[in-house]
């Protein structure tokens, strides 16, 4: 199957702080989704990206599917407490969806 | 509430004794799919369906079953638990497909003794 390698495994930043995590495949998507999943949770859909070099926000977060389409970026802007969870970059080939490994975020207020 | 509800949240077996957890979506979606999520590995889709009675292998299949008899339901049957099978797992369904997103369930901890 597909390999998603996101990184960093793991952030500890500060409240207010900004966040970058990244999302790279060993081969080309059409569809980049991020998903955040809180402790004890499923998944929550973010954000999703349907072109190369788009640049999509909601709210604090804005994320952009790579020109090369093999990666994908998020950004989290002044971080709050509830910003805490796993972060996953997501994408589909035919039917079949494939989950990055997920970058940890702890906010230490 | 538009929601995918798994059941049971917890469970804990032995080895072998067949078992089934439930999912069901009360949104009309189309395509529903099974995760299993383990440390490290993020999530792996196990199995989806595009409706009823279609049904396809996701990339962890092995020692799992599924069926798609109603629109709503998606169980997932384990007919033999082993230990390495003991995980966190989600089911998740799609109006249209995931290139869309999936809404997740909340989902089922198990553990095979």
């Amino acid at each position: 199957g597909q390999q998603l390698n996101q990184s960093p495994q793991s952030m500890f930043i500060q409240e207010g702080e900004d966040v970058s995590m990244n999302c790279t495949s060993s081969s080309i998507f059409n569809t980049w989704l991020w998903y955040k999943q809180d402790p004890g949770e499923g998944p929550v859909l973010l954000i999703a990206l349907y072109k190369a070099g788009e640049l999509t926000s909601n709210g604090r977060l804005t994320a952009q599917f790579g020109i090369t389409r093999k990666d994908s970026f998020l950004n989290i802007s002044a971080s709050i407490p509830s910003d805490v969870g796993i972060y996953f970059c997501a994408g589909p080939t035919g039917n079949q969806f494939y989950f990055g490994t997920g970058t940890s975020l702890t906010v230490i207020p | 509430e538009a929601q995918v509800t798994q059941n049971p949240r917890y469970l804990i077996t032995v080895t072998g004794k067949k078992l089934t957890v439930t999912c069901s979506q009360n949104m009309n979606h189309e395509y529903m799919s099974w995760y299993r999520q383990d440390p490290g590995l993020g999530l792996r889709q196990i199995y989806y369906s595009m409706n009823v009675e279609v049904t396809d292998k996701g990339d962890v299949p092995e020692g799992y079953k599924v069926s798609r008899k109603e629109k709503r339901n998606f169980p997932l049957i384990l007919e033999s638990p082993s230990p390495n099978q003991t995980s966190l797992y989600f089911c998740a369904s799609s109006l249209t497909g995931a290139k869309y997103g999936y809404t997740f369930g909340s989902g089922t901890r198990l553990t095979v003794v």
